[in-house]
């Protein structure tokens, strides 16, 4: 079973600039999560999809972070325009909706840097 | 919203010894509560997790422990090799919600 993809593995963008991060999760994984993982501290979600709808984006800086899931399976991650403290590692992790099954899947990450 | 603590923020163990490291959470509904253990510039891997409805879970030589009245759980390593040397985090949730991390526990094996 292939696991979580995600991609750029690194970005380096100036403040101001505009980016965007793609996530493919595990092949019949309905629930989707985004979480923003600064250096030196846990994951914090940023929003979580079932299927192709939000269910709770309420820690989504939503001036400057955008996201979709079209069609239920990939997502984008976009921020317009990056801050410097923006500069953290872009975690998407999938979960296979159903009774009983909670366990998530995180994906290498992507780095991002704000200079 | 949820909140959980985690300590310590670092804990250095002889190789062979055992390591605790213990969580607290704040909402009662949570109850989910798996370990992730992430070693350096790679993703968090789930390496056991407990669910309300039990109150200790064991894996050869891990094992978590939850004590729903008191709001904390705790993960106990026994027989430390040099390869469980990582960041080990905690995480609280209410099921299939995204789940609220502590602020991770840096886990060093002396030799």
């Amino acid at each position: 079973e292939a696991g979580v993809a995600q991609s750029p593995r690194y970005k380096i963008i100036e403040k101001r600039q505009s980016v965007a991060f793609w996530c493919n999760p595990i092949s019949g994984h309905a629930t989707l999560y985004w979480y923003q993982q600064i250096l030196g501290q846990g994951p914090k979600l940023l929003i979580q999809f079932q299927n192709n709808g939000v269910v709770d984006d309420s820690q989504l800086p939503k001036d400057r972070f955008s996201a979709e899931r079209l069609k239920g399976v990939d997502s984008t991650l976009k921020i317009q325009p990056a801050k410097l403290e923006d500069s953290a590692v872009y975690l998407c992790a999938s979960s296979r909706m159903g009774t009983g099954t909670y366990e998530q899947y995180f994906g290498p990450g992507t780095r991002l840097t704000v200079t | 919203g949820e909140n959980v603590e985690q300590h310590p923020s670092t804990l250095s163990v002889q190789e062979g010894d055992s390591a605790v490291i213990k969580c607290t959470y704040s909402d009662s509904a949570s109850n989910y509560f798996p370990w992730y253990k992430q070693e350096l510039g790679k993703r968090p891997q789930l390496i056991i997790d407990i669910r309300s409805n039990v109150g200790e879970k064991k894996d050869q030589r891990i094992a978590v422990t939850l004590n729903k009245t008191a709001k904390h759980f705790s993960l106990h390593i026994t027989e430390t090799q040099p390869e469980d040397s990582a960041v080990y985090f905690c995480a609280a949730g209410g099921g299939a919600d995204g789940l609220t991390f502590g602020k991770g526990t840096h886990l060093i094996i002396q030799p």
